[in-house]
């Protein structure tokens, strides 16, 4: 079964307003959890590395401002994609690391931006 | 820098077939190696990986690969292909340690009945 849930799975919002989506563990306290964005027809890209109780650590070229991570719980991380415009519709997805340098991600979320 | 590269964007093959995706890497040590499968609606699924030891691995649904370190290369086999394993395959290598993931441009496999 899923280990990493997320929510809302897909999601259309106006330019300017701001979309949280949520990733849980559901299976495992996870200190660490990771977002991804995956473009059509492209490959994932890390953009940040959630840790549980502390600042989130964003990868070169991510807006920190843009998009807010908040890993509030061990079983809870939040990206909320602030302001949002067209070229920030995409698909991002998110997975919780394991204890074997293995992860396992959540389904998703296709966020469109109108 | 490390990158990884998968040379074919789409695979077709048919029920039964063999199956081989290429998977190349570019690190300066042995990296620890997945391959992934992506299916609509679902989260990447974890097939098989490579940290160390015997260089040929089996995974899950029939998969194996093998790394071969004088090719850099990691690629993915299935002996015969059903039509379920029709999906997206991302290849991806991690500096060991850090849990940091470098994806592949993915494999699209499509399976003729």
């Amino acid at each position: 079964g899923a280990v990493v849930s997320q929510h809302p799975s897909w999601v259309i919002c106006k330019s300017g307003t701001s979309v949280k989506i949520e990733c849980r563990s559901l299976d495992f306290q996870a200190t660490t959890m990771f977002w991804y964005r995956q473009f059509p027809k492209q490959s994932l890209m890390l953009m940040a590395t959630s840790n549980e109780g502390s600042k989130a650590t964003y990868e070169q070229g991510v807006e920190k401002d843009k998009f807010l991570i908040n890993h509030a719980s061990l079983t809870l991380s939040t990206l909320t994609v602030t302001s949002a415009h067209p070229e920030d519709s995409s698909f991002y997805i998110c997975s919780r690391a394991t204890s074997t340098d293995t992860q396992y991600f959540g389904p998703g979320t296709r966020l469109t931006v109108l | 820098a490390q990158s990884v590269t998968q040379p074919d964007i789409h695979i077709t093959v048919s029920e039964g077939a063999s199956l081989e995706l290429r998977c190349n890497y570019s690190y300066g040590a042995t990296p620890y190696l997945f391959w992934y499968v992506q299916s609509p609606g679902q989260g990447l699924q974890l097939l098989l990986k490579y940290f160390s030891g015997d260089t040929l691995v089996q995974g899950i649904k029939g998969f194996e690969a093998e790394f071969k370190r004088s090719q850099s290369s990691f690629n993915l086999r299935k002996p015969s292909v059903h039509w379920s394993d029709a999906a997206e395959y991302f290849c991806a290598v991690e500096t060991s340690g850090t849990y940091k993931y470098i994806f592949g441009t993915g494999t699209r496999l499509k399976v003729l009945a």
